[in-house]
């Protein structure tokens, strides 16, 4: 079946430092891909989207490329801050009325 | 102007009771979920409902039974609540899948 491995946590990073969080997936065909940030008490948010190989999706400073030939979708952003600490979830979605999330990475950025 | 709402968003309840928690999006989607996260964070599926007619049911307990009334709302019943039904209960919805699902804000469902 689907599956989604993140890298684990947690993560503890000083304020304008880089975040790279590793996450590949295993399916067939051609998920769509997520990356999803839940802030501390808060609901899920979608963070950025990829739906073919080599699309790079990002919002907020935060990029991911999704690679086909590494079934890879590794989340960076060049600078984080104190208010980008959180929860990151990678999950794919292949149009079956599901999402395959990741177990999560717990970020902290201390000032 | 909230796009998916849930309710309650705290649930304190002993074993053995029967609980309720409620939601409704605003979004005009097509397909709702129910989806469960555990005290490590992990997220899964329990249910997919799409124009009120069950898609998925992710080997859930019978003692948990899902209504959707018209294509807004999704409701989710819990019968003879057990310690091991504690946890984080996030309703969704979406489009089209491709776009990504909106979430509410989670009950955090605790049994005693």
């Amino acid at each position: 079946g689907d599956s989604v491995t993140q890298m684990e946590g947690p993560v503890t990073l000083s304020e304008e430092a880089f975040l790279t969080i590793n996450c590949t997936y295993t399916a067939t065909g051609y998920p769509s891909l997520f990356w999803y940030v839940q802030y501390p008490g808060e609901g899920l948010q979608l963070l950025l989207k990829a739906t073919k190989a080599d699309d790079k999706g990002s919002n907020k400073g935060f990029e991911a490329t999704y690679r086909k030939e590494t079934t890879s979708f590794h989340l960076e952003k060049g600078s984080v801050q104190v208010s980008d600490s959180a929860v990151y979830f990678c999950a794919l979605s292949r149009n079956d009325y599901k999402l395959s999330f990741g177990a999560g990475t717990t970020v902290t950025v201390r000032a | 102007d909230t796009a998916v709402s849930q309710t309650p968003k705290y649930l304190v309840t002993q074993m053995g009771n029967d609980k309720s928690i409620k939601c409704e999006q605003n979004l005009g989607h097509d397909t709702m979920y129910w989806y469960k996260q555990d005290s490590k964070k992990f997220l899964k599926i329990m249910f997919s409902y799409n124009n009120k007619e069950l898609i998925i049911n992710e080997t859930v307990p019978n003692r948990f039974s899902p209504k959707s009334p018209d294509k807004a709302h999704l409701n989710l019943h819990i019968n003879s609540l057990e310690l091991g039904d504690s946890a984080v209960y996030f309703c969704a919805s979406s489009q089209d899948e491709a776009s990504g699902y909106t979430f509410g804000s989670g009950t955090r469902l605790t049994v005693v």
